[in-house]
């Protein structure tokens, strides 16, 4: 059972670069969603998809862009890297295009610019 | 908006009980549980749908109290393995919000 997969577990990236974490998940979820963590901190919301070609923003969404071509994969670009976004980086999905379903989420990745 | 949860942490010896509240400022319909160890994913406890459920999950259930916006969950003969960050998290629309954590360290 994949689940949720993600790639990389780890980076570190130079101010200003530029990169994209990828996910993937083998459930035939609808939603999918990017969430990030900072240290001691909960999760925040930075993108969601409720299908294959509809995204939304979540709560941080700003320094982001996500795009769904496929039901399977829901990759985060980072357009400019920038010290602020160092961070634990969630993905996660649930069955259905609604928010009362578990979500599964993937096992991080963990984000560093310097 | 995000859900205020309290405690922040929680000191426990094995054996003993404790509450964590989730309240919000907005009309709740669904409240999530997750529990996350240090250094991985969160782990999906339970969802109370309706006001007034109850659910539970090995020794650990919890309540949505749909007029008072908040929902809490007890942990009751708390073992080692309950040791962790529990998040609760709240839906509206197809955003959902997770408040800042409660923090429960289970002692021996």
């Amino acid at each position: 059972n994949a689940g949720v997969t993600q790639t990389p577990k780890f980076q570190v990236l130079k101010t200003g670069q530029s990169m994209t974490l990828q996910c993937a998940q083998d459930m035939n979820h609808e939603y999918m969603s990017w969430y990030r963590q900072d240290p001691g901190m909960g999760l925040r919301l930075i993108h969601y998809s409720v299908g294959a070609g509809i995204t939304d923003q979540g709560e941080v969404p700003n320094g982001y862009n996500v795009s769904r071509s496929t039901t399977e994969d829901f990759p985060l670009r980072l357009l400019s890297a920038a010290p602020s976004q160092t961070s634990v980086y969630f993905c996660a999905s649930s069955y259905g295009g609604q928010v009362g379903n578990t979500i599964y989420f993937g096992e991080g990745s963990w984000l560093t610019v310097v | 908006q995000q859900p205020v949860q309290s405690p922040q942490a929680v000191i426990l010896r094995e054996g003993e009980d404790a509450v964590i509240n989730c309240s919000s400022s907005k009309a709740l319909y669904s409240v999530h549980w997750y529990r996350q160890k240090h250094g991985e994913a969160p782990v999906f406890l339970m969802i109370l749908l309706k006001g007034g459920e109850q659910k539970g999950h090995d020794k650990i259930s919890a309540s949505f109290n749909e007029k008072k916006q908040q929902s809490s969950l007890y942990l009751t003969a708390s073992q080692l393995s309950y040791s962790g960050t529990y998040f609760c998290g709240t839906a509206a629309g197809n955003k959902l919000t997770f408040g800042g954590g409660t923090r429960v360290l289970v002692k021996p």
